[in-house]
């Protein structure tokens, strides 16, 4: 089967760091995606891991261990705006346009 | 601009009844796909479609139809048969994945469907 675990909520504090973790147990394994997500908006995509290792993009960066099926979500310099879910998802086999299967969404609360 | 359109975003239904809802892309991809989200649940696959004309079930699928006679359009129709339909409905699209392309889900606004 499938199964996707993030923690359901997390709260930090502006301008600290915060780390988001995900893990993975699926059939197949071609691509891990994270998406933001505002309240009552579409989710927007922020990173993608397919190999073991550190993707950054700005204030934002993501990890893979495909080994460990552990992946982990990173956000530095907290700003208010980074209030939001964030949606893990794998893409879990190699062929074709494979629809993504996605976590439950870790809503994340940023304090002043 | 690029980018996909579902309509309406605010629907409202009395039990009983079928609803279609839109979605239009204008960026060319091949693949298309309906997610349902319900709180604390994430989202959640009814169907895809990778080419016009064919299109697949996915996990709940039960009490939903689709059709996809163009590329750049998959309406969903929300039927009788579904048994618990109200929920944010997200309408999105894709490319192949290859060496160059993520083929990450470009999603729609949504649209919010209440059943009274």
């Amino acid at each position: 089967g499938q199964n996707i675990d993030q923690p359901t909520e997390m709260t930090a504090t502006e301008g600290a760091i915060v780390q988001i973790n995900c893990t993975y147990q699926t059939s197949g394994f071609n691509g891990l995606f994270w998406y933001q997500q505002h309240a009552g908006e579409a989710p927007t995509f922020l990173s993608y891991n397919v190999l073991d290792g550190l993707e950054e993009k700005g204030r934002f960066s993501s990890f893979l261990s495909r080994s460990k099926g552990y992946s982990y979500l990173l956000l530095k310099e907290l700003q208010m705006k980074d209030s939001a879910s964030y949606l893990c998802a794998v893409r879990d086999r190699y062929s074709g346009n494979t629809p993504l299967v996605f976590g439950k969404g870790t809503r994340l609360s940023v304090i002043a | 601009d690029g980018g996909i359109t579902q309509s309406p975003k605010y629907l409202f239904r009395k039990e009983g009844q079928n609803v279609t809802l839109s979605c239009e892309q204008n960026l060319n991809h091949d693949a298309m796909y309906w997610y349902r989200q319900d709180p604390g649940q994430g989202l959640r696959l009814i169907y895809y479609s990778q080419i016009v004309n064919d299109f697949q079930k996915g996990d709940i699928a039960e009490g939903y139809s689709v059709s996809r006679e163009k590329k750049e359009s998959f309406p969903l129709t929300v039927t009788s048969a579904q048994k618990n339909p109200t929920a944010f409905y997200l309408c999105a699209s894709s490319i192949l994945p290859d060496r160059v392309n993520t083929g990450e889900l470009f999603f729609g606004e949504g649209s919010r469907l209440t059943v009274l």
